[in-house]
C-alpha cells in the first residue's frame, strides 16, 4: 500500500492569513507518460461529506475559490489557502489515485481559526 | 445536476451482512467516463476507500476487505450496491458513495459524493 502522511495534524491560522498543508506519499505519484501527478485534495466540514477541491495535484475543481491552490510533484505536495476565511474551517485530506488498489488517503489536517 | 443517495439499514448485527445501495440521479450509471465507488469513515477517523465499480461490472476492491466485499451495478435502476459480509464493530462507519472520474481503465478522484449513511454494528 501507498502511505500518505499529512502535516501538520492541525493548525490554527488567523483570518486572512495563509494556511499550508503538506502531504507526502511513500512512492512517487508522477506518471511521466502524461506528465501528471495522481493526487487530489478534499475538504470536509463537520457533518458533511468530503468535497473535491483539487485534482491532478494542481487543477482546481469548478466552483472552488481561487484562494485554494495545489502544488508539488512526485512525493511531496502542498495545499495552500492564500487568505483563510471563516468558512474554510474544516478537515482537509489528500488522496493518491496512482497506485491501486487500494486508493489511500492522508490522515487529515484540521484547520481552525 | 448529479445527485447520489445512499440507502440501507442503519443497524447491522455482528457477523451479519451489511447491504447498501446508492441511487444515482442526474447522470447515467452507464457513462463511460466514471467509476462508482464506496468510501467509509469510522467515527472520529479518516476516510477509507472500499472499492469501485464500472458499469460493465469491472471492480477494484481494497485488498484488506476483498474477501468480504461484493459490489454490483443495476443499470435498469441506475444504482449500484455494496455488500459486506461478516461485519464486526470495526465496520461501523459513515458509508459514502461517490462518482470517480476515470480514463475507463482505472478510477481517479471522487468528484461527487453522497451525503453518507451511518451504519452501526451491534447486537
Amino acid at each position: 500500500d501507498i502511505f500518505m502522511t499529512q502535516s501538520p495534524d492541525s493548525l490554527a491560522v488567523s483570518l486572512g492569513e495563509r494556511a499550508s498543508i503538506n502531504c507526502k506519499s511513500s512512492q512517487s505519484l508522477f506518471y511521466s507518460s502524461n506528465n501528471k501527478n495522481y493526487l487530489a485534495w478534499y475538504q470536509q466540514k463537520p457533518g458533511q461529506p468530503p468535497k473535491l477541491l483539487i485534482y491532478w495535484a494542481s487543477t482546481r475543481e469548478s466552483g472552488v475559490p481561487d484562494r485554494f491552490s495545489g502544488s508539488g510533484s512526485g512525493t511531496d505536495f502542498t495545499l495552500t489557502i492564500s487568505s483563510l476565511q471563516a468558512e474554510d474551517v474544516a478537515v482537509y485530506y489528500c488522496q493518491q489515485y496512482y497506485h491501486y488498489p487500494p486508493y489511500t488517503f492522508g490522515q487529515g489536517t484540521k484547520v481552525e481559526i | 445536476q448529479l445527485h447520489l443517495q445512499e440507502s440501507g439499514p442503519g443497524l447491522v448485527k455482528p457477523s451479519e451482512t451489511l447491504s447498501l445501495t446508492c441511487n444515482v440521479s442526474g447522470d447515467s450509471i452507464t457513462s463511460t467516463s466514471y467509476y462508482w465507488g464506496w468510501i467509509r469513515q469510522p467515527p472520529g477517523k479518516g476516510l477509507e476507500w472500499i472499492g469501485s465499480i464500472y458499469y460493465s461490472g469491472n471492480t477494484f476492491y481494497d485488498p484488506s476487505l476483498k474477501s468480504r466485499v461484493t459490489m454490483s451495478v443495476d443499470k435498469a435502476k441506475n444504482q449500484f450496491s455494496l455488500k459486506l459480509i461478516s461485519v464486526t464493530a470495526a465496520d461501523a462507519a459513515v458509508y459514502y458513495c461517490g462518482r470517480q472520474s476515470t480514463s475507463s481503465i482505472h478510477p481517479y478522484y471522487i468528484d461527487v459524493w453522497g451525503k453518507g449513511t451511518r451504519v452501526t454494528v451491534s447486537s
